[in-house]
């Protein structure tokens, strides 16, 4: 089936630091990919997306290549800031109706990143 | 404001009861997902409607269940509550077919049970 792996948290960085979040997935046909951003108590907000081989998707300064030879799709951000301590989501979303399911998210665990002045 | 709007925001009941969680998508989408988040599982999909219709089922247990009314609103019933059903339910939408727009998220509902 259908799966998301990403890096496991949390995430401590300082700010301005690089950052790289890992997230690979198993998937039949060309899946849409995704990322999702949670900060404290509030609900999730897509961030970027990418929903062919070679996209990059980016968005407030964050970026991911959707990589179909490595099934990978890392985010990256150049110089991370304290407002974007939050939890980080990759998702796929399934071209193919595999049991009913096309269409729906599959989210990995998420990543907890904190980013300290 | 992604324009989802759930309630209630929070909920705390006892095991054995049922609730009904109630979503309005955001105006012009015809689908409504329901996502469940725990600590162990993290976000899981549980079910889909699409203008009215049940579109997909996901990891849905049949104490659940769910339904989208003509003015597109959903609800979501949990029945028989147990301790484990404690999470964060999430209810997103999207414009139309599965394949095409992006899900936008409401604030959720945080469910309590004791």
């Amino acid at each position: 089936g259908n799966s998301v792996t990403q890096m496991e948290g949390p995430v401590t960085l300082s700010e301005e630091a690089f950052l790289t979040i890992n997230c690979t997935y198993t998937a039949t046909g060309y899946p849409s990919l995704f990322w999702y951003v949670q900060y404290p108590g509030e609900g999730l907000q897509l961030l970027l997306k990418a929903t062919k081989a070679d996209d990059k998707g980016s968005n407030k300064g964050f970026e991911a290549t959707y990589r179909k030879e490595t099934t990978s799709f890392h985010l990256e951000k150049g110089s991370v800031q304290v407002s974007d301590s939050a939890v980080y989501f990759c998702a796929l979303r399934s071209s193919m109706n595999y049991g009913g399911s096309q269409g729906n998210l599959i989210f990995g665990k998420g990543t907890k990143l904190s980013v300290k002045p | 404001d992604s324009g989802v709007t759930q309630t209630p925001k929070h909920l705390i009941t006892a095991t054995g009861q049922r609730v009904t969680l109630r979503c309005s998508p955001r105006s012009g989408d015809l689908s409504v997902y329901w996502y469940q988040q725990s600590l162990d599982q993290g976000l899981q999909f549980l079910i889909q409607y699409y203008n009215g219709e049940e579109r997909a089922k996901g990891n849905i247990l049949e104490r659940f269940s769910a339904q989208q009314f003509p003015d597109l609103h959903s609800e979501l019933n949990l029945s028989s509550l147990e301790l484990g059903d404690s999470a964060l339910y999430f209810c997103a939408s999207s414009v139309g077919d599965s394949l095409l727009g992006e899900q936008y998220f409401g604030p959720g509902t945080r469910l309590t049970v004791t």
